[in-house]
């Protein structure tokens, strides 16, 4: 499986801030995915990043809020704009490909507003 | 509405012994299922997956049985380990819709020395 890193790994962030997380990953691959985390609750899936074009957005979640980059094959970021406090979560990339539906996942980035 | 439901919360085995880990889903278009392992700090690892299939699929000490009828399927660790101890998620997929995984609120597994 690819290896997958993302920077932060951790970050405390103030209200009306904004943070943007990085997901590396070392070999080309079709799908990258960001999820959420909230505590004490499962794994949502925030969007598709798509490369060279508009990430998908699922139901909930909006360009404005979560803007998403994927200039190439191996490389996305994650914005979270205007931070409030119901945003602290654990943000988590996957990647997959189209040969199978696993997805492999990155550490985590785990975030604090305060 | 949850589409796939993991109801235990928690299980505590003891090691050596059999973890039987459970987990129910709601929509039929569902096809992949996998089971994910993840330690606090670190991003969830892939354990195991099965299509559906197939009724039965084994991994050295993971199995994962499913049973589409019941909209049900389980996942066995044997013999149970304390490195073991995790919360173990459960998701779901419908092959081809762009690989979107369903996951469900996670079982935190403790396995005794």
């Amino acid at each position: 499986s690819a290896v997958i890193s993302q920077k932060p790994s951790r970050d405390i962030c103030q209200r009306g801030t904004s943070l943007t997380i990085q997901c590396q990953v070392d070999s080309q691959v079709t799908m990258m995915f960001w999820y959420r985390q909230q505590p004490g609750q499962s794994l949502t899936l925030i969007a598709t990043a798509n490369q060279g074009s508009e990430a998908t957005y699922e139901s909930g979640f909006v360009i404005d809020k979560f803007p998403i980059s994927r200039p190439n094959l191996t490389f996305s970021t994650l914005t979270v704009s205007n931070m409030s406090p119901e945003d602290s979560s654990i943000y988590l990339c996957s990647v997959g490909t189209k040969y199978t539906d696993t997805q492999y996942f990155g550490p985590g980035t785990r975030l604090t507003v305060l | 509405d949850q589409q796939v439901k993991q109801n235990s919360p928690s299980l505590s085995v003891q090691e050596g012994r059999i973890s039987i880990l459970n987990c129910d889903y709601t929509n039929s278009m569902f096809d992949y299922f996998l089971w994910y392992k993840k330690y606090p700090a670190e991003g969830p690892t892939f354990l195991i997956s099965i299509s559906s299939i197939k009724d039965k699929n084994e991994d050295g000490r993971f199995t994962v049985f499913l049973n589409k009828s019941a909209k049900h399927l389980s996942l066995h660790i044997v013999p149970s380990q304390p490195g073991d101890s995790a919360v173990y998620f459960c998701a779901a997929s419908v092959t081809g819709a762009n690989s979107k995984l369903t996951f469900g609120k996670g079982i935190t597994l403790s396995v005794r020395p």
